[in-house]
């Protein structure tokens, strides 16, 4: 298995700021992915972000809205920009040991709570 | 528009007694169909996972059942025990988007002692 270190595990924000999530993994991989997963809700897939190039964004997602770092094969960064009491969520990352691998393993995830 | 269907939104089981949840899906290319299960507090950890070409699959008490004709798939817990309470995501994926999972809305299951 893949063990997933995500930090902050939860955070009270301001509207109108932001919010830098990381996420760190114990060994090197291809893709990492986020999600969000709202109060009783499913997960959602914002984006998948691939070292070395720009990340992928989920219908209903913008780049401006959650911008994505990925400096390497074992961390990533998702921002929520400009918060609104709306962005309110569990925010989890992901990844799977190669793209031959189907399994994915996730993070504890970040509860966000925007006042 | 939500590809992938499940239900019951809660359950509500003895201890010893069977839970069974139910998915369905709409897209035929699917062909990789996971069970996540989450506890309060964590994220979602594989379960148990089939692929189209068997219609079950048994490690130890959970059992997926899939009928390809019938486009739905089901997690049966047998002798189901309070510590299986958490919640249930269905999933689904395929190879021609890099296996990208599309979840269902989840189940509740809290097995009563």
């Amino acid at each position: 298995s893949a063990v997933i270190s995500q930090k902050p595990s939860r955070d009270i924000c301001q509207r109108g700021t932001s919010l830098t999530i990381q996420c760190q993994v114990d060994s090197q991989v291809t893709m990492m992915f986020w999600y969000r997963q709202q109060p009783g809700q499913s997960l959602t897939l914002i984006a998948t972000a691939n070292q070395g190039s720009e990340a992928t964004y989920e219908s209903g997602f913008v780049i401006d809205k959650f911008p994505i770092s990925r400096p390497n094969l074992t961390f990533s960064t998702l921002t929520v920009s400009n918060m609104s009491p709306e962005d309110s969520s569990i925010y989890l990352c992901s990844t799977r040991r190669d793209s031959m691998n189907t399994e994915a393993f996730f993070g504890q995830g970040t509860r966000l709570t925007v006042v | 528009q939500q590809q992938v269907k499940q239900s019951p939104q809660s359950l509500i089981v003895q201890k010893g007694g069977i839970s069974i949840i139910n998915c369905a899906y709409e897209n035929t290319a699917f062909d990789y169909f996971p069970w996540y299960q989450q506890f309060p507090g964590k994220g979602p950890a594989l379960l148990i996972a089939i692929r189209p070409d068997v219609s079950e699959k048994k490690e130890g008490r959970f059992t997926i059942s899939f009928n390809k004709s019938a486009k739905q798939f089901s997690l049966h817990i047998m002798d189901s025990q309070p510590g299986d309470s958490a919640t249930y995501f269905c999933a689904a994926s395929m190879r021609g988007s890099n296996y990208k999972l599309t979840f269902g809305k989840g189940t509740l299951l809290t097995v009563n002692p």
